[in-house]
């Protein structure tokens, strides 16, 4: 069956800092991937996709690889900003339906 | 461009009454699944609707069911709640093109007492 893993949070960094969000998957066929972030109390936005190995997801100064390889799609920006505190999903669309990971909560302080 | 709304956006019942929530996808999309989040968890998905036929189904029982307008508008159903249906249920919509990018609504949030 299909499953994604994510770091566990919370994650507290301060303005600036790096942020990496582990992730990784176990999927039949090819699937694609995604991320998807949701402040408090909205629904899910999309952040970023790749939809085959190699490909790289970005947005917003966010970026993610496809890792076949490794199973892994892992969620990193350079410096990140107060605005970026939200909880972060990775995802994977197999057969069209998306299987999400736990989540990640991020905090950014000032 | 109007996204993905859902109606309503909050809602209180008691265990073994039946409810209906609505979404209305994202113009040009004909595509609706709708997911289940829990509080702390990521979202499971329920079913989806395509050309008013439900297309795939999650693991959840008969009493979540739902229904596809011709206008691609949906209804999830949820007969005889119960508490752990406590959640915040999410619509998301797509274009069978590229039914794998899917944008979501805001959410309805349903408590059951």
């Amino acid at each position: 069956g299909n499953s994604v893993t994510q770091m566990e949070g919370p994650v507290t960094l301060s303005e600036e800092a790096f942020l990496t969000i582990n992730c990784t998957y176990t999927a039949t066929g090819y699937p694609s991937l995604f991320w998807y972030v949701q402040y408090p109390g909205e629904g899910l936005q999309l952040l970023l996709k790749a939809t085959k190995a190699d490909d790289k997801g970005s947005n917003k100064g966010f970026e993610a690889t496809y890792r076949k390889e490794t199973t892994s799609f892992h969620l990193e920006k350079g410096s990140v900003q107060v605005s970026d505190s939200a909880v972060y999903f990775c995802a994977l669309s197999n057969d069209y339906k998306l299987s999400f990971g736990a989540g990640t909560t991020v905090t950014v302080r000032a | 461009d109007a996204g993905v709304t859902q109606s309503p956006t909050h809602l209180i019942k008691t265990r073994g009454q039946q409810v209906t929530l609505r979404c209305s996808p994202k113009s040009g999309h004909d595509t609706v699944s709708w997911y289940q989040q829990a509080l702390g968890q990521g979202p499971q998905f329920i079913f989806q609707y395509y050309e008013e036929e439900e297309r795939q189904r999650g693991n959840f029982p008969d009493r979540f069911s739902g229904h596809q307008f011709p206008n691609y508008s949906s209804e999830l159903n949820v007969n005889a709640l119960l508490l752990g249906d406590s959640a915040l249920y999410l619509c998301a919509s797509s274009f069978t093109g590229s039914a794998e990018t899917q944008y979501f609504g805001p959410g309805t949030r349903l408590l059951v007492l």
